[in-house]
C-alpha cells in the first residue's frame, strides 16, 4: 500500500465518450503527476502539478485535460480519444519540488484505458 | 538532455541465481538523482532506491545492492539469490537537481523461474 489510489482501475471507452480518471494521495505530498505507459515505450510524463499549479505540460494533446482541485486529488479528463491513447495511466505524488528536495515519487496502481 | 538506457530488455534466471540489471544514463546536470523502481504484474511502480550524484557510496539492502559509478555514468542493480517474487519489470530513472521531469529507462523484464 503506497498511499496513492486511482479509480477506475480499468476503463473502456469509445472515441466520442467523455470520462475522467481520478487519483488521490494520502501521503501529505504537494506535487502530483500523470504518466502514460504504452506497450514497449518508456514512461512518458504528461503533467506535473506542484502546490496545485501546473508546472509541466509535455506537449500533451488537448483531448487530455488535467485538473488539480487540491493537493490530495488529481484528475485527468478524457475527451474524443483515439485508439492509440490506449495505455496504462499512472498517477504519482511526491514532496514539493524545489532546490535540493529529494522527492522520490510514489505511484498508484494505474488505470488501464482501452479506447475502441 | 537527459536519457536513461536499460539495454537489457528481458532477463530470465533460475531461482537462487544472482542477476544484475544495467542502467546507463546521460545528463548535463552536475547534480542529479537516480532511482530504481519495480513494477510487478499488478502495475504499480514500487520505489526501491534513490541515489544522489554526489554520493557514490554503494548500497546494500538485504538481497538488493546498487553500484553507482559516476565515471561510467552507470547505476547497476544486483539481486542476490533471486526469488520467484522478484519477477517484475525494473525501471531506472534520472531526475535533475531542479528539474520536474523524471526520465525513465525502457525497463528490464526479469523472470525468475523456480
Amino acid at each position: 500500500e503506497t498511499g496513492v489510489t486511482q479509480t477506475p482501475r480499468h476503463l473502456v471507452m469509445g472515441m466520442t465518450n467523455k470520462k475522467s480518471l481520478k487519483c488521490e494521495q494520502h501521503l501529505g505530498h504537494n506535487a502530483m503527476y500523470w504518466y502514460k505507459q504504452s506497450a514497449k515505450k518508456p514512461l512518458e510524463l504528461m503533467f506535473v502539478y506542484s502546490l496545485e499549479e501546473r508546472v509541466e505540460n509535455n506537449s500533451v494533446p488537448s483531448r487530455f485535460s488535467p485538473e488539480c482541485p487540491n493537493s490530495s486529488h488529481l484528475f485527468l479528463h478524457l475527451h474524443t480519444l483515439q485508439p492509440e491513447d490506449s495505455a496504462l495511466y499512472l498517477c504519482a505524488s511526491s514532496h514539493p519540488l524545489g532546490q535540493g528536495t529529494q522527492n522520490e515519487q510514489f505511484f498508484g496502481p494505474g488505470t488501464r484505458l482501452t479506447v475502441l | 538532455a537527459q536519457k536513461v538506457t536499460q539495454a537489457q530488455t528481458e532477463i530470465s534466471v533460475v531461482e537462487k541465481e544472482d542477476v544484475t540489471l544495467d542502467c546507463v544514463y546521460e545528463t548535463r546536470d552536475t547534480t542529479y538523482y537516480l532511482f530504481w523502481y519495480k513494477q510487478p504484474p499488478s502495475g504499480e511502480l514500487v520505489f526501491l532506491i534513490r541515489r544522489n550524484s554526489f554520493d557514490e557510496q554503494n548500497e546494500i539492502s538485504g538481497r538488493y545492492s546498487w553500484n553507482f559509478q559516476k565515471s561510467t555514468s552507470s547505476f547497476n542493480f544486483t539481486i542476490t539469490a533471486s526469488q520467484v517474487v522478484d519477477s517484475a519489470v525494473y525501471f531506472c530513472a534520472l531526475r535533475g537537481y531542479n528539474n520536474n521531469d523524471m526520465r525513465f529507462g525502457a525497463g528490464t523484464r526479469l523472470t525468475v523461474k523456480p
